[in-house]
């Protein structure tokens, strides 16, 4: 069954303190990965999109990487502002328009 | 600015009623789409269309209806017959590619 897990569930950083979230899946033939972050009782923001193994984007303090199985989303030196939580999701070639979504992380940078 | 519109942003339902759930966009996307949030799982897609007049039914579509008349319009109705309805709502749209980039501020649903 095509799956995707995120951990940790939750994440508590000192203002300043890097770190990285993970994103693992299990889907036959991958056709992006896509990260998202998400403000209480909002709805998600598009962040990133990852196509292929080895592949990097950034976008201020984040910077995401794709292996063959997991995603990483590194914050180096995250503000409070950063605090959110963040989703990824995947695209299985078999699914067409649909998207598997983890469960998320919940982010919170203490200043 | 372009973008999604839901409303209202909080809907309580009673007993054996229908509720219907309004998601508006002016980006002119031709894909829309309904996930279902609820605490500690992920998104799930419970119907979504790609053009006017067509729709297609998600992983949790049972107790839920939608109609695409128009493209900006994608209404979502709670039927009775959906039993845990109590959820945050999103709505979502995306242009060419079809990743839904684009989501609006979703519709809190609890039962009364």
């Amino acid at each position: 069954e095509d799956q995707v897990t995120q951990s940790p569930e939750a994440l508590r950083l000192q203002e300043g303190e890097s770190s990285s979230l993970n994103c693992s899946y299990t889907v036959s033939g991958l056709r992006g990965l896509f990260w998202y972050r998400q403000d209480p009782g909002k709805g998600p923001e598009f962040l990133f999109t990852l196509y292929s193994a080895g592949e990097e984007k950034e976008k201020e303090r984040l910077k995401a990487t794709l292996t063959k199985k997991e995603s990483f989303l590194h914050i180096t030196a995250p503000k409070p502002e950063d605090s959110a939580t963040y989703l990824c999701a995947v695209q299985a070639r078999a699914y067409g328009q649909n998207f598997v979504f983890g469960p998320g992380t919940r982010l919170s940078v203490l200043p | 600015d372009g973008g999604i519109t839901q409303s209202p942003k909080y809907l309580f339902r009673k007993e054996g009623q229908n509720v219907t759930l309004s998601c508006e966009q002016n980006l002119n996307h031709d894909a829309m789409y309904w996930y279902r949030q609820d605490p500690g799982q992920g998104l799930r897609l419970i119907y979504y269309s790609q053009i006017v007049n067509d729709f297609q039914k998600g992983d949790i579509a049972e107790g839920y209806s939608v109609s695409r008349e128009k493209k900006e319009s994608f209404p979502l109705t709670v039927t009775s017959a959906q039993k845990n309805p109590t959820a945050f709502y999103l709505c979502a749209s995306s242009g060419t590619g079809g990743v839904p980039r684009h989501f609006g501020d979703g519709t809190r649903l609890s039962i009364l």
